[in-house]
This record gives structure tokens, sequence and C-alpha cells, in this order.
């Protein structure tokens, strides 16, 4: 009965490789999330997605792309990796309009 | 852009105090929320607050939202082991559904 969830857990890969990750929520929202959380645990909003509205902050690298086959999936695809992508990625939904967001178990990406 | 500094940073307390945090903003926020993220998990949501002035409570947790809009309080009594993790406070404006956090206060209780 998990509501939020992400695969892998952990992904460790090479510089250079491109990679996806996963997340699903079965809650019934229609607006999804990806945050990153680096080492000092700072977490900032990468991409804000409904199905109407793609919404990107503007930091993030175009090396980073959401892709969302439905309403319960939003996947993070990210080119040619690098050093500085190491961090934990956290994958959230909300209802649209609505605050309150809940959050997947995180995947930890190390990029060697 | 919007900054939200949340204090202390870290904290290590006995078993059984109280514990006040705070997290201030340079900017006007409609709602602020509290999470909790325990090692290795994701932030799990404690308490919304959506109008100035308000005090919500969730067990031994109580939350407010500044009269001034730019700040808000999380109080937890009472502390217990199982209170260790990391508090984050996050806050949104008018700007959309993108939520800011703060840096986190680090919460630790000594049985």
């Amino acid at each position: 009965d998990t509501a939020v969830s992400q695969t892998p857990k952990y992904l460790v890969t090479q510089m250079g490789n491109d990679k996806s990750i996963k997340c699903e929520q079965n809650l019934g929202h229609d607006t999804m999330y990806w945050y990153k959380q680096d080492s000092k645990k700072f977490l900032k909003i990468m991409f804000s997605y409904n199905n109407k509205e793609l919404i990107i902050n503007e930091t993030v690298p175009n090396r980073f792309s959401p892709k969302s086959p439905d309403k319960a999936h939003l996947n993070l695809h990210i080119n040619s990796l690098e050093l500085g992508d190491s961090a934990v990625y956290f994958c959230a939904s909300s209802r649209r309009g609505i605050n309150e967001q809940f959050f997947g178990p995180g995947t930890r990406l190390t990029v060697l | 852009g919007q900054q939200l500094n949340q204090s202390p940073q870290s904290m290590f307390i006995q078993e059984g105090e109280d514990v006040s945090m705070n997290c201030t903003s340079s900017s006007i926020f409609n709602t602020w929320l509290w999470y909790k993220q325990d090692p290795g998990e994701g932030p799990v949501l404690l308490i919304a607050l959506y109008k100035a002035g308000e005090l919500t409570s969730n067990g031994r947790l109580t939350a407010q939202f500044g009269i001034t809009r730019k700040d808000s309080f999380l109080n937890i009594s009472a502390s217990i082991p199982s209170d260790v993790g990391i508090y984050f406070c996050a806050g949104r404006n008018n700007a959309g559904n993108m939520l800011t956090f703060g840096g986190g206060t680090r919460l630790m209780v000594k049985p």
C-alpha cells in the first residue's frame, strides 16, 4: 500500500552515462514533483508537473528531463551524468492546487 | 530567489525536554508546512498551516503560522528518542505549486 514509490533505491554509475529513475504514486494525485537533496540535506525543487503544465526550476541543467507516461508516473531522465549530480532524488505528489506534498523514499545516485 | 532560514541547524537534547525551532523568510508565504525526515527515508508531512496566526497541534507537536506571514515555529513537547531526525519547514507563496524548503534542523535526543 505504498503511496509514492521510487526505483531504484540506489544507483551507482559512471560519469557520462545516461540513467533514469522511476516514480509511481497510487494516491490519485495529479501533480508530481522531483527534488534533489544534496550532501548537506538541502532540498531543492527541480520540477513540478501535471498533465497540463511543466514548471522547471531554472537552475536545473537541461540534461535533466521529466517524462510522464500517465498521471500516476513521473520518471526522471538524466543525460551525460556528472560528479555533481550525486545526491538523493525524491519524487513527491499532491493534488493540484493543494500544498501538502507526499514524498517517496528517495533514490541515492552516486556518480563515479 | 526566496530563501528560508531555519534555526537552529542542530539540537542535542535530553529525553523529556521540550524543543523549539523556527523558520524565517525574506518574503511572504501563504502556506507553511513542517516535515520530518528519518535517515534513509523521504520527508513525512507533520503539520500544514494556511492562515496567519494559525496554531495547529499534532500530538506532542505544535506549529504556528507567524502573524507577519514571514515566519513559522515548531514546538515538540516531552521529546522521546523516536523524535530523532531532521525537521524541515517549507513555504509556498502565490507563484505556483513550488515549495521552498528550509535547511533543516537536525534533532538528536539522548535517552
